[in-house]
């Protein structure tokens, strides 16, 4: 496996289901980062993490819960999603967000859907 | 903070024809801007990016970028395009640690 990688890549879900989403990077990557994007709406970053510490958090409901147990793996954890939170879920890395100069390689995402 | 416009949500253009998709950032100091690719199903893929230097700026598959300071614009462009073309185009300006990005620019090429 090379870049970053996403499973499942596709992912049907009821309002009261818990599911995780994984990502894992072999770029050797100290940064990872989790993206929502929607339907003709600009990428909304939800979480940073460097060095397997969160460092962003952007105003995203509890209902999303993130892990980072090592540099390499990145979890979306799911629980008692509405269904406005149907949507292609997109993770990234860099090599580190010391500047915005690191450019972000992205993973093919996984499409949610939530009933 | 900082944004990006991206005026054009669809294009359609002829295989072979050239190609311009708009950008407009808003940031105070000097942006760092990239162009990103989205295929259908796919993640995104970085066309190419600018920090500073030269304002023309060559990337992959044939695309290049002009930063325009007075302007505030970053368009990209492709003299000839091919039906591979066909996809999302994001444009994002980054500060700190952070990509903010456009809407998106929605590519179809007719043959």
């Amino acid at each position: 496996e090379t870049g970053v990688t996403q499973t499942p890549r596709h992912l049907v879900m009821g309002m009261t289901n818990k599911k995780s989403l994984k990502c894992e990077q072999h770029l050797g990557h100290n940064a990872m980062y989790w993206y929502k994007q929607s339907a003709k709406k600009p990428l909304e970053l939800m979480f940073v993490y460097s060095l397997e510490e969160r460092v962003e958090n952007n105003s995203v409901p509890s209902r999303f819960s993130p892990e980072c147990p090592n540099s390499s793996h990145l979890f979306l954890h799911l629980h008692t999603l509405q269904p406005e939170d149907s949507a292609l879920y997109l993770c990234a890395s860099s090599h580190s967000r010391a500047g915005s100069t690191d450019t972000q390689y992205f993973g093919p995402g996984t499409r949610l859907t939530v009933l | 903070a900082q944004s990006v416009t991206q005026p054009d949500i669809h294009i359609t253009v002829s295989e072979g024809a050239s190609l311009e998709l708009r950008c407009n950032y808003s940031y105070g100091a000097t942006p760092y801007l990239f162009w990103y690719v989205q295929s259908p199903g796919q993640g995104l893929q970085l066309l190419l990016k600018y920090f500073s230097g030269d304002t023309l700026v060559q990337g992959i598959k044939g695309f290049e970028a002009e930063f325009k300071r007075s302007q505030s614009s970053f368009n990209l462009r492709k003299p000839s395009v091919h039906w591979s073309d066909a996809a999302e185009y994001f444009c994002a300006v980054g500060a700190l640690y952070k990509l903010s990005f456009g809407a998106g620019t929605t590519v179809t090429v007719r043959a």
